[in-house]
């Protein structure tokens, strides 16, 4: 079966540096990525997506890259600032089966001053 | 303001109590889901609805009952849970199925079952 899995559950982050939030997925099917933020006591947010057919895709103070030869996923922040501080979850989904977005677990970005 | 807003925020229920979750959404909107939140484990869809029929239900157990009586409102009608159904329940609504994978999702209702 497909599994997206994150390389750490927590993150540590010194604001003003940039993250880098990693992910692997499983599924080659998968053609379109989704990364959501969740701040405590809220729902998740869209950030950004990327489609199979790109790398690299920018947005503000975030990039998202894709390598699909190593299926891999990477969410980039650039001077990460306390407002940051969520969980970040890595999504998959697919043309085929749109509607059923596969959630990854989540990696904790802690923010400290 | 997310524009998806649930009631109640908090439901603490009994065994053998039958509850509602409410969600309504005011983004003009055609699809709307259900995802329920453990801790430790990641999201899971439960329910779609597109244009008020519904497309997906994810081997859901039929303690959980959803009703769409329209493109903006949406419901989990809820009875004889167990406590392991305990957890945040989220709704969201996007423009419709089969769009972008941009979902806005409500804060939750976190539901604990004694």
């Amino acid at each position: 079966g497909e599994s997206v899995g994150l390389h750490l559950p927590t993150l540590s982050v010194q604001e003003g540096d940039n993250s880098i939030i990693n992910c692997a997925y499983s599924n080659s099917a998968s053609d379109y990525f989704i990364w959501y933020k969740q701040e405590s006591g809220k729902g998740p947010q869209f950030i950004i997506d990327i489609r199979s057919n790109m790398d690299k895709r920018q947005g503000q103070r975030v990039t998202v890259l894709l390598n699909k030869t190593v299926k891999h996923l990477s969410l980039q922040i650039a001077a990460t600032q306390p407002g940051d501080s969520a969980v970040y979850f890595c999504v998959l989904g697919g043309t085929d089966s749109w509607g059923k977005l596969q959630f990854g677990a989540g990696t904790q970005v802690v923010v400290t001053p | 303001e997310t524009g998806v807003t649930q009631t109640p925020r908090h439901l603490v229920m009994g065994m053998t109590n039958k509850k509602s979750l409410k969600c309504e959404q005011h983004l003009g909107h055609n699809a709307m889901y259900w995802y329920k939140q453990s801790a430790k484990k990641p999201l899971e869809l439960m329910f779609v609805y597109n244009f008020k029929e519904q497309t997906e239900n994810n081997s859901v157990p039929s303690r959980f009952s959803p009703e769409c009586p329209n493109s903006s409102h949406l419901f989990l009608h809820l009875h004889t849970l167990q406590p392991e159904d305990s957890a945040l329940y989220l709704c969201a609504s996007s423009q419709e199925q089969g769009g972008t994978g941009e979902l806005f999702f409500g804060e939750g209702s976190r539901l604990t079952v004694l």
